[in-house]
């Protein structure tokens, strides 16, 4: 089946502007993550929606980043103000819940902050 | 706060052979998952393999295995029988405590294959 898709796949910006970076889950499931992934370093989670609402937004930096998945599929992550800092791989991963809840990502939106 | 330590940043092996990719966690949860990932230079994260805190075998998956040690807090990667197409980049990563699902990442390991 399909998997984890992310649009843009590339995202460029001007310092100041507002971006959204969507996600769409695989069919079915209910758990959603969003991470972000700077260069030469692991990925960091930023926040996970449990069907419609945000379950866990402790990794969100700052209130210039917000997320919504008001039907519980497809969610986007919004930033506003963007800075240079926020540049990076958006990854997005889904899951199942129950058993090992392996989480399974996409292919990430690569955002660079001019 | 748990913490995901991947003390090789790269690591070479010749074609065939086994390698192995270290990992240790700390955690003061009982209950935890461990898992791997492989993140190609297209920047893909492909899930390899899994392993629960109350498992009592080692995972394994094809050519890949997990060495387990619960005491000594580490649960290394084992690629066996190395192909080209292992180069990457390769994550360990920790979801818990308790009912938390996110996943602590690693800093990761660049593997190179050589022919």
């Amino acid at each position: 089946g399909a998997g984890v898709s992310q649009t843009p796949s590339n995202k460029v910006t001007e310092k100041g502007k507002y971006v959204e970076l969507r996600c769409d889950p695989i069919s079915g499931h209910t758990a959603l993550y969003w991470y972000r992934q700077s260069l030469g370093q692991g990925p960091e989670f930023l926040i996970y929606f449990q069907g419609t609402g945000a379950a866990d937004d402790s990794g969100l930096p700052n209130d210039r980043f917000f997320a919504v998945r008001p039907e519980g599929s497809v969610s986007t992550l919004k930033i506003q103000r963007t800075e240079r800092g926020d540049s990076a791989v958006y990854l997005c991963a889904s899951s199942s819940v129950g058993g090992e809840e392996t989480q399974y990502f996409g292919p990430g939106t690569r955002l660079l902050v001019l | 706060a748990q913490k995901i330590t991947q003390t090789q940043p790269g690591m070479f092996v010749q074609e065939k052979e086994a390698v192995t990719l270290d990992c240790t966690y700390d955690t003061s949860d009982p209950s935890y998952g461990l898992f791997w990932y492989k993140q190609p230079s297209s920047g893909e994260m492909i899930f390899l393999i899994y392993q629960g805190s109350y498992d009592q075998q080692n995972a394994t998956e094809g050519r890949y295995s997990l060495n387990f040690q619960k005491a000594r807090k580490s649960a290394n990667l084992v690629i066996s029988a190395s192909q080209l197409g292992d180069s990457a980049m390769y994550f360990c990563a920790m979801r818990g405590p308790g009912s938390a699902r996110q996943l602590t990442f690693g800093s990761g390991t660049q593997l190179t294959v050589l022919p």
